[in-house]
C-alpha cells in the first residue's frame, strides 16, 4: 500500500534560517511524488512536483529513492511561507495520497 | 470560473440528519477526488473517479459514505445519519488524470458541522 509520512506536525523557524520539511514514502514501484501547500484562507496547491525538477518560490525537493525521502528544502525561510505544507504521491493512474501536513511557522 | 467549485461553502445540520456535497470538477478532467480534512487528522482520502473505471472507495470510512459523479462530471458526496465526528472540511479535487499530468486543481471546500 502506498503511505506517506510527515513526522512533523509544525516545524517552527526564524526568518533566514534553512528550512526542511520532511516526508519518507512506502511504495514499491516508481512513483510521482509532489509538494501542496495552502496558505491561510486560500486553497490547497501544487507547490512542486519531482519530475519538474523544478525550484519554486526558493523551495527545491530531491528524491532520494535509497531513503524513501523526498524531503522539501529552502534555504533562507520568508514569512510568507508559513503555511500548511503536505507531501503527497501518486502512482501513474491512481489515487493522490497525502501524509498528514506540517505546518510550518517562520517567526520574525 | 475555470477552477473547481464545492457547494454549499458552509453546511451546519442535525446529527442523524443526511446531507449532499455537491463539486463541479474543471471541464475535461477525467479524475475526481474527495478528501477530509480534519485538524489534527490531515488530509483523508476518501474516494477517488477515474474516467469510466470503478471508483476506489477505499477511503470511505463507514457505509453512510458514499459518493457518485454523473456524466464524468458533476460529483456529489452524501453522508446519511450524520454523527458529530463527520464535522470536518471537505475538498474535492480534478485533474487530467494519471501520468505526467497530474497536478490536482481543489476547491474552496465545504465545512461542515454537525451539531
Amino acid at each position: 500500500a502506498q503511505r506517506v509520512t510527515q513526522p512533523e506536525k509544525l516545524l517552527s523557524v526564524f526568518k533566514g534560517a534553512p528550512v526542511e520539511l520532511k516526508c519518507n514514502y512506502s511504495y514499491s514501484g516508481s512513483p510521482e511524488l509532489f509538494w501542496y501547500v495552502q496558505y491561510s484562507r486560500q486553497r490547497l496547491q501544487l507547490l512542486l512536483r519531482h519530475i519538474s525538477r523544478e525550484s519554486i518560490k526558493g523551495f527545491t525537493a530531491d528524491l532520494n529513492k535509497g531513503e524513501t525521502s523526498f524531503h522539501l528544502k529552502k534555504p533562507f525561510a520568508q514569512e510568507e511561507d508559513s503555511a500548511m505544507y503536505y507531501c503527497a504521491l501518486q502512482e501513474y493512474g491512481n489515487k493522490l495520497v497525502f501524509g498528514a501536513g506540517t505546518i510550518l511557522r517562520v517567526k520574525s | 470560473g475555470a477552477g473547481v467549485s464545492q457547494s454549499p461553502s458552509n453546511k451546519v445540520t442535525e446529527k442523524g440528519k443526511d446531507v449532499e456535497l455537491r463539486c463541479d470538477p474543471i471541464s475535461g478532467h477525467t479524475a475526481l477526488y474527495w478528501y477530509r480534512q480534519s485538524l489534527g487528522q490531515g488530509l483523508e482520502f476518501l474516494i477517488y473517479f477515474q474516467g469510466n473505471s470503478a471508483p476506489d472507495k477505499s477511503g470511505l470510512p463507514s457505509d453512510r459514505f458514499s459518493a457518485e459523479r454523473t456524466g464524468g462530471s458533476v460529483s456529489t458526496l452524501t453522508i446519511q445519519r450524520t454523527q458529530q465526528e463527520d464535522s470536518a472540511v471537505y475538498l474535492c479535487a480534478s485533474s487530467l488524470g494519471g501520468g505526467l499530468r497530474t497536478e490536482a486543481f481543489f476547491g474552496q471546500g465545504t465545512r461542515l458541522t454537525v451539531v
